[in-house]
């Protein structure tokens, strides 16, 4: 089983449309977690941190759910700039380096 | 953020040649690591290249393979070496920063085919 999954997609939304991805972790000692955006042939961006009590910056909205071990991404009136594909990581306690997900890939049509 | 060059942006060599690739960053930071992210697949990492020691590898890396070095803290080196079309892949560098410990930063990539 893989530390980080996510379902590939591609989800397909309309502009305006709320979307929400989720992202399990295995590793119990998991202790921080991203969403990275990364454009097609573009390195990877860092989106948002999310944090326990979960972070919303605009209309994107991170929550952490540790009992569950998943956390999630919330996308409110997509644009069709959000078209990307939506990386998580965890960074595990005691370890600097991010282990990715597969990525999930969003693309908002007119 | 920080501010991350990588050399070459790009390459097509030829099997069995090597590969140096360059990562600077703008301002001192105190880890920088090295990812590949192979086509259609995510990032997975090869090393934390290390200040004035050796890298720390990941399982399935080797040095033989990834030498890297990390003179001082703000450039790195990696070195794909005896290359091979598997090899074909964008490799990043990234970095976290002395007062932003929790977050790391993607250099734009070095997008190398091995014919």
């Amino acid at each position: 089983r893989k530390e980080v999954e996510q379902d590939p997609g591609p989800f397909n939304v309309p502009e305006g449309a709320t979307v929400a991805f989720n992202c399990t972790y295995s590793n119990s000692a998991s202790q921080s977690f991203f969403w990275y955006r990364q454009d097609c042939r573009k390195e990877p961006k860092l989106l948002m941190s999310v944090y326990s009590s979960g972070n919303e910056d605009g209309r994107f909205t991170a929550q952490l759910n540790r009992a569950s071990q998943y956390i999630s991404l919330l996308i409110r009136d997509s644009k069709l700039s959000d078209s990307a594909t939506y990386l998580c990581a965890s960074k595990k306690t005691g370890r600097r380096a991010l282990t990715f997900g597969s990525g999930t890939r969003l693309q908002v049509q007119p | 953020s920080a501010v991350i060059s990588q050399k070459p942006s790009r390459d097509i060599c030829q099997r069995g040649t090597s590969l140096t690739i360059q990562c600077q960053v703008d301002s001192q930071v105190t880890m920088m690591f090295w990812y590949r992210q192979q086509p259609g697949q995510s990032l997975t990492l090869i090393a934390t290249a290390n200040q004035g020691s050796e890298a720390t590898y990941e399982s399935g890396f080797v040095i033989d393979k990834f030498p890297i070095s990390r003179p001082n803290l703000t450039f790195s080196t990696l070195t794909v070496s005896n290359m091979s079309p598997e090899d074909s892949s964008i490799y990043l560098c990234s970095v976290e920063r002395v007062k932003q410990q929790e977050t790391q930063y993607f250099g734009p990539g070095t997008r190398l085919l091995v014919l």
